[in-house]
């Protein structure tokens, strides 16, 4: 099975600290997303990734910055993290299907939530 | 934009009672559906998709069916069970690119 793993379950940060939420696929992924989850607003795509050292903003990007040096892990990065940045966050990787190009098959992390306080 | 929408909740039913979750998407060209559920502490689980007009998605018991004319895809379940009860998203992509997903259902089940 494909594994996405997010390095840490629960986190807990300071206003103002500069966060760093890491994300790893192990089944060489193309694509990896960003997103975070909050109660009545489902999830929203923050950054998403096609390729190593490719980046693309997504619906909420503003306070965000993303980096992919290897094509295994998609890390974010909370510049000046903030009390609204207080959320879910999950991590995201699919692949194409071999040979009918149709994309399915997004698996997810089990999520990251931060509080900062 | 590309966008969908799912009743909202909390939905609480009995066991062994029928659930059916109403989701409606708005988007050009021809997307593919999913029904994710996330249970308690834990991370989105693609639970049923389908990828074109008409698809049926089933699984563990749950359905949905792809209706082009009415942009819908409801997800059903003729007898929902105590371990059914998680909160429940709607979702659709295009041509691989982004998840766009509704607010959530959450699904209560009482014994």
């Amino acid at each position: 099975d494909v594994k996405v793993t997010q390095s840490s379950r629960y986190l807990v940060k300071r206003t103002g600290e500069k966060v760093f939420l890491e994300c790893v696929q192990d089944m060489d992924h193309e694509n990896m997303f960003w997103y975070r989850q909050d109660p009545g607003l489902g999830l929203r795509l923050i950054y998403f990734s096609y390729d190593v050292k490719m980046k693309e903003k997504g619906d909420i990007p503003e306070g965000y910055s993303v980096s992919r040096e290897k094509k295994e892990r998609f890390s974010l990065i909370l510049e000046s993290a903030s009390t609204n940045q207080t959320s879910m966050y999950l991590c995201a990787s699919i692949t194409q299907s071999p040979g009918q190009g149709v994309w399915y098959g997004y698996t997810f992390g089990s999520g990251t939530r931060l509080t900062v306080v | 934009g590309d966008s969908v929408t799912q009743m909202e909740g909390p939905v609480t039913l009995s066991e062994e009672a029928c659930l059916t979750i109403n989701c409606t998407y708005t988007a050009t060209g021809y997307p593919s559906l999913f029904w994710y559920v996330q249970y308690p502490g834990e991370g989105l689980q693609l639970l049923l998709k389908a990828t074109k007009a008409d698809d049926k998605g089933s699984n563990k018991g749950f359905e949905a069916t792809y209706r082009k004319e009415t942009t819908s895809f409801h997800l059903e379940k003729g007898s929902v069970q105590v371990s059914d009860s998680a909160v429940y998203f709607c979702a659709l992509s295009k041509y691989g690119n982004k998840l766009v997903f509704g607010a959530g259902t959450i699904l209560r089940v009482k014994s």
